[in-house]
């Protein structure tokens, strides 16, 4: 377990649905994130919580919608999304600057049909 | 806004040997922060091994060692004695002191291939 559990592992949705993915970390860490990872794509930052306050979300389509009720919980909700979303969703945390690295959770593979 | 490039999308060696990989970035600031993750197939991103650009002295971790090069802003991750286990893709990424905004910046990836 590596401190940052994401769930669900799977998702499968239609363009109309409305679902959310969840993030959780246990490390006391203060600063969370959302990352996208296409097939031979970088890694894309979405979002980026800080103190639970939003920092930046680099022009998101507003079909992704965070929420960070805590220092320990991020949420992606989804709605009326494109079949060019699918992608692995990372959720991230880490401690302030972030200059000793990211902690990863394990992702939800999203796929939109 | 910075970038980082690996120039080589596939690599492929024998257990036990040594392996290269390469990274380069741009940033016209001077201290910032370099790492190494890992990713295998189980998804979950690893951290390998972390640079402060302020210290000359290239880090090492156990079998995985980096040649810092900041002038040329290069950053290339050796694996010595690899072994199957290190079969995953790569990535190289950078990140200011701060972090904030601009998070993580990451590398496309290498994909490593470990033959036995």
């Amino acid at each position: 377990e590596t401190g940052v559990t994401q769930t669900p592992r799977h998702l499968v949705m239609g363009m109309t649905n409305k679902k959310s993915l969840k993030c959780e970390q246990h490390l006391g860490h203060n600063a969370m994130y959302w990352y996208k990872q296409s097939a031979k794509k970088p890694l894309e930052l979405m979002f980026v919580y800080s103190l639970e306050e939003r920092v930046e979300n680099n022009s998101v389509p507003s079909r992704f919608s965070p929420e960070c009720p805590n220092s320990s919980h991020l949420f992606l909700h989804l709605h009326t999304l494109q079949p060019e979303d699918s992608a692995l969703y990372l959720c991230a945390s880490s401690q302030d600057s972030g200059g000793y690295g990211y902690t990863f959770g394990s992702g939800t593979r999203l796929t939109v049909v | 806004a910075q970038t980082v490039t690996q120039s080589q999308p596939e690599m492929s060696v024998q257990e036990a040997e040594t392996v290269t990989l390469s990274c380069t970035y741009d940033t016209s600031e001077n201290n910032y922060y370099l790492f190494w993750y890992k990713q295998p197939p189980s998804r979950q991103m690893i951290l390998v091994i972390r640079q402060e650009a302020y210290k000359q002295q290239n880090a090492t971790e156990n079998r995985f060692s980096v040649n810092f090069q900041k002038a040329a802003k290069s950053f290339s991750l050796k694996i010595s004695d690899s072994q199957l286990g290190d079969t995953a893709m790569y990535f190289c990424a950078f990140c200011y002191p701060g972090g904030g905004a601009d998070g993580l910046t990451f590398g496309k990836g290498t994909h490593l291939i470990i033959q036995p």
